[in-house]
């Protein structure tokens, strides 16, 4: 069945350094990766969609890209900041209008100043 | 724009009452979806409407939970008799309409944390 594994245990790092996280997946070819921010009590918010044809997409401080043959994507946050702290989810999402987004655990990171 | 309006934001009952949960997508949004999130694990889906139809509902435990999706905008979803292992949030999501080729971000609502005792 399809998977998807994000890092169990909680990232910690230093504020102004970068955050790397990893989103792998198995039985599944996505055409569409996608990386959600979740905050305790609220419901996530979307931050950035990659395509399968895309090698890596930024948006300000952030960066995915996505390699279909190691089947991963890699979430990074340049300049990290306290406020970065919460969890992030990705997900992901078949070629057809009908495919189900399907999402990992997520991945708690904390940020100290 | 409005986000996603959901309620109530907390439930708690004992196990084989029932509940209801409630769900307003954003204007304009045709697909709607909702989501089971258990305390340290992502979002599952339940059941996803695309306007008043389903569009997959293969993860709904039908025996005991149901959608309906009225004049394809507000939502409901019940749980009828509630067990233990139903304690989570409950999250809705809307997005525009998928289509072949393009696949619009989801905007998820706060979610109702059900507590069963």
């Amino acid at each position: 069945s399809q998977k998807i594994e994000q890092n169990s245990e909680a990232l910690n790092i230093q504020e102004g350094k970068t955050a790397t996280l990893t989103c792998n997946y198995t039985n599944y070819s996505p055409a569409y990766l996608q990386w959600y921010r979740q905050d305790p009590g609220r419901g996530p918010v979307f931050l950035l969609l990659i395509r399968e044809n895309e090698k890596e997409k930024r948006k300000e401080r952030l960066k995915v890209t996505f390699d279909t043959t190691l089947k991963q994507s890699l979430f990074h946050i340049t300049a990290s900041q306290p406020a970065d702290s919460a969890t992030y989810l990705c997900a992901l999402a078949g070629y057809s209008s009908a495919s189900k987004i399907i999402f990992g655990s997520g991945t708690r990171l904390s940020i100290r100043p | 724009e409005a986000g996603v309006a959901q309620s109530p934001r907390y439930k708690i009952i004992e196990k084989r009452q029932s509940v209801a949960f409630w769900c307003n997508p954003i204007s304009g949004h045709a697909t709607l979806y909702w989501y089971q999130q258990i305390l340290g694990q992502g979002p599952k889906l339940l059941i996803q409407f695309q306007n008043n139809g389903v569009v997959d509902d293969s993860q709904l435990p039908k025996d005991r939970f149901s959608a309906e999706r009225l004049k394809g905008v507000d939502s409901t979803l019940k749980i009828q008799p509630a067990k233990l292992e139903d304690s989570a949030v409950y999250l809705c999501a809307s997005s525009l309409l998928p289509r072949t080729g393009k696949r619009s971000p989801l905007h998820f609502g706060n979610g109702t944390r059900l507590t069963v005792t």
